[in-house]
């Protein structure tokens, strides 16, 4: 079954504990991004990756960092958590740029940064 | 960078027609998309336009006009399962390296009542 996968799914820790989302796809695609959705502010993007060890900023970026060593996983990293990062967030694939070629989005990870 | 307005709630009857607007502003238009999430969920692709006019799939329409920078979603034959938020988002070609970069909208959160 072709999916997105992220873990955990829930995730309490504190402020300062370094803690990494893992997003694992198994559609040889491409394209990869990390999402945080907050109420009233939407989907916003973190970071995308145009393939393997290809990398870049989103619109939100800072406090978060991303590698792109394997082309199927696309782990989210953040340093020193703190509670503005608390948020919902979502991984997300695709095979290009092209056409209808819709984004494919994990089932989501609730954190709580305290 | 992109300006995308959708109303932020709307409520309809089980039954019933709802169209939910969208409009965009963007120098590097290249293709619309809608979205449905349930809370607490992914969202699911619904609809995609990068044309002017109308694409129907079941009870599903989404439409298109570039001049003007809008889109809409006509959702038939509402059923209580269709309560959800209904996400607008925007690709543009203004991305760096050949990033096509999608945006989304905040949401408009659909109440379906009996």
């Amino acid at each position: 079954e072709a999916q997105v996968t992220q873990n955990p799914r829930y995730l309490i820790t504190v402020t300062g504990k370094k803690l990494t989302v893992t997003c694992s796809q198994n559609m040889n695609h491409e394209y990869m991004s990390w999402y945080r959705q907050d109420p009233g502010l939407g989907l916003r993007q973190i970071y995308y990756s145009m393939n393997v060890e290809v990398t870049d900023k989103g619109d939100v970026p800072e406090g978060y960092k991303v590698s792109r060593k394997e082309k199927r996983n696309f782990p989210l990293i953040l340093e020193s958590p703190s509670p503005n990062q608390t948020s919902l967030y979502f991984c997300a694939s695709r095979l290009g740029l092209a056409g209808k070629e819709t984004q494919y989005f994990g089932p989501g990870t609730r954190l709580l940064v305290l | 960078g992109q300006n995308i307005d959708q109303p932020t709630e709307m409520t309809a009857t089980e039954g019933a027609i709802v169209q939910i607007n969208c409009t965009y502003q963007t120098s590097g238009f290249n293709g619309l998309f809608w979205y449905q999430q349930h809370a607490g969920e992914a969202p699911t692709f619904l609809s995609y336009n990068v044309l002017d006019g109308l694409e129907e799939k079941g009870r599903f329409s989404s439409f298109l006009s570039r001049s003007k920078g809008y889109s809409y979603l006509l959702l038939k034959e509402l059923q209580m399962k269709d309560s959800a938020s209904y996400l607008c988002a925007v690709r543009d070609t203004l991305g760096s390296g050949g990033y096509q970069k999608v945006t989304f909208g905040t949401g408009t959160k659909l109440q379906v009542i009996p």
